[in-house]
């Protein structure tokens, strides 16, 4: 049973678009999602995350966005460079709910081209 | 600080054998967890371990399992190799542990043939 889905495995974007990577969960109880990117060779280093408390995340050219209701989360890169080229996961814990003994959940990512 | 360091980084064994792999957490993380990453299956949770012991643990047959020493460093064992065990293997350190401030290691790519 996959509670994370990343539905689409490719994105290509010209360089300087905006790039919107999707993500659907299905368990209620995750409250913490995070963004991760992964070059080949090297493992996945943190991007960027997101409380369930909150609907919308910033760090510089990246965002996240949390839509509850629909158990959906995205993350849009603006612009977008070559060096984003990679593959995203998106990742989910219950945090409030299993404490320290929460798992991270991760999607099955996408990877993402960017033109020049 | 020095990352996370996984060994070896490439590996290639028979059906059947058995294979062990490390990882050193970064100095004064507790937690080691441990993925498995295949084409199309993303990032599969086995086992995490605190302070030596097995605290949460995925879907995964018997023939994997792990462990951690006093150090915080990890090892995970799979017996008995078949080819769909071949995989990127991550591990993940972090203070806490339970999904807060994971720090990943480059992995160990395990063929099977």
């Amino acid at each position: 049973d996959q509670q994370v889905k990343q539905n689409s495995p490719s994105l290509s974007v010209q360089e300087g678009r905006i790039s919107i990577l999707n993500c659907d969960y299905t368990n209620s109880m995750f409250d913490y999602f995070l963004w991760y990117k992964k070059y080949p060779a090297e493992g996945p280093t943190f991007l960027i995350s997101i409380s369930s408390i909150k609907d919308k995340n910033e760090d510089g050219r990246f965002t996240v966005f949390l839509n509850k209701s629909a158990k959906h989360l995205s993350l849009h890169i603006v612009p977008s460079q070559p060096g984003d080229s990679a593959v995203y996961f998106c990742a989910a814990s219950a945090r409030g709910y299993g404490g320290a003994t929460n798992k991270l959940i991760f999607g099955t990512g996408t990877l993402l081209a960017v033109q020049p | 600080k020095a990352g996370v360091t996984q060994t070896p980084r490439y590996l290639i064994k028979t059906r059947g054998q058995q294979v062990t792999l490390s990882c050193s957490p970064i100095s004064g993380h507790r937690s080691v967890s441990w993925y498995q990453q295949t084409p199309g299956q993303g990032l599969q949770f086995l086992f995490e371990y605190f302070s030596e012991t097995q605290r949460n643990k995925g879907n995964f047959p018997g023939r994997f399992s792990g462990r951690q020493f006093s150090n915080s460093r990890s090892e995970m064992n799979v017996s008995t190799l078949e080819l769909g065990d071949s995989a990127l293997y991550l591990c993940a350190s972090s203070f806490e542990g339970g999904g807060y401030g994971y720090t990943f290691g480059s992995g160990t790519r395990l063929t099977v043939v």
